[in-house]
């Protein structure tokens, strides 16, 4: 068990609120990572961090964004949810020189 | 990147073995070869993973053709609890082209496991 949680595990929205995601670690592992999933496809990286206030993009960017003011919480944010940002979101984690990274539960987000 | 391509979907019977494979003809030099799975309703997880070697851990061996195109990831015996997405993923160990270490998903291979 990596130690990871994602909060909260289900959330329905509507159309142009703001939804914040937390990804939540016990073990200080320097990188982690924030993946959508949709259905039948596999993960598309949207954002993911090397460090506390370093982050970069991923394949899937737009209209997501992403803080890290501590090594434990990675939080995913999108300003104003759209429908087409309905997905299962996964949070991972990676320990620095390893090349294996361990997924967290996931987040069920519906946005209406 | 480069990519890989596997079946949509193989089955098999508990407690034979399973190979599951895997084609990236485009691969470089730099590539490593990663297996994960997921199962139902859960999030993806760490198989196996190599570069040039076969590799064997507790949970399943990996096979690596000798022109790396493509390899081949064995479950020795399949059990109910190993029906699963299987995703074969490369990923570019080069520091200039991946920083983050990121993994990029395709489709997968969903496993079936018959009693």
């Amino acid at each position: 068990d990596a130690g990871i949680t994602q909060s909260p595990r289900h959330k329905v929205t509507e159309t142009g609120t703001p939804v914040t995601l937390r990804c939540h670690q016990t073990e200080n592992h320097r990188y982690m990572y924030w993946y959508r999933q949709d259905p039948g496809h596999g993960l598309r990286l949207i954002h993911y961090s090397y460090g506390v206030k370093d982050t970069d993009k991923g394949e899937v960017s737009d209209g997501y964004s992403v803080s890290r003011s501590k090594t434990e919480d990675f939080l995913l944010t999108l300003e104003s949810a759209t429908s087409s940002q309905t997905s299962v979101y996964f949070c991972a984690i990676r320990r620095q020189g390893a090349d294996e990274q361990f997924f967290g539960p996931g987040t069920r987000l519906t946005v209406l | 990147d480069a990519k890989t391509t596997q079946p949509n979907s193989m089955e098999s019977n508990e407690e034979e073995p399973v190979h599951l494979p895997c084609n990236h003809s485009t691969i470089s030099g730099t590539d490593y070869i990663h297996w994960y799975r997921q199962l139902p309703s859960q999030g993806p997880e760490y198989v196996i993973h190599g570069l040039t070697s076969n590799v064997n851990n507790r949970m399943a061996s990996l096979a690596i053709a000798e022109d790396r195109k493509s390899s081949t990831l064995i479950l020795h015996r399949a059990t109910l609890r190993d029906a699963a997405v299987y995703y074969c993923i490369l990923r570019d160990a080069t520091p200039a082209n991946n920083a983050g270490n990121m993994l990029t998903f395709g489709g997968g291979t969903r496993l079936m496991v018959k009693p």
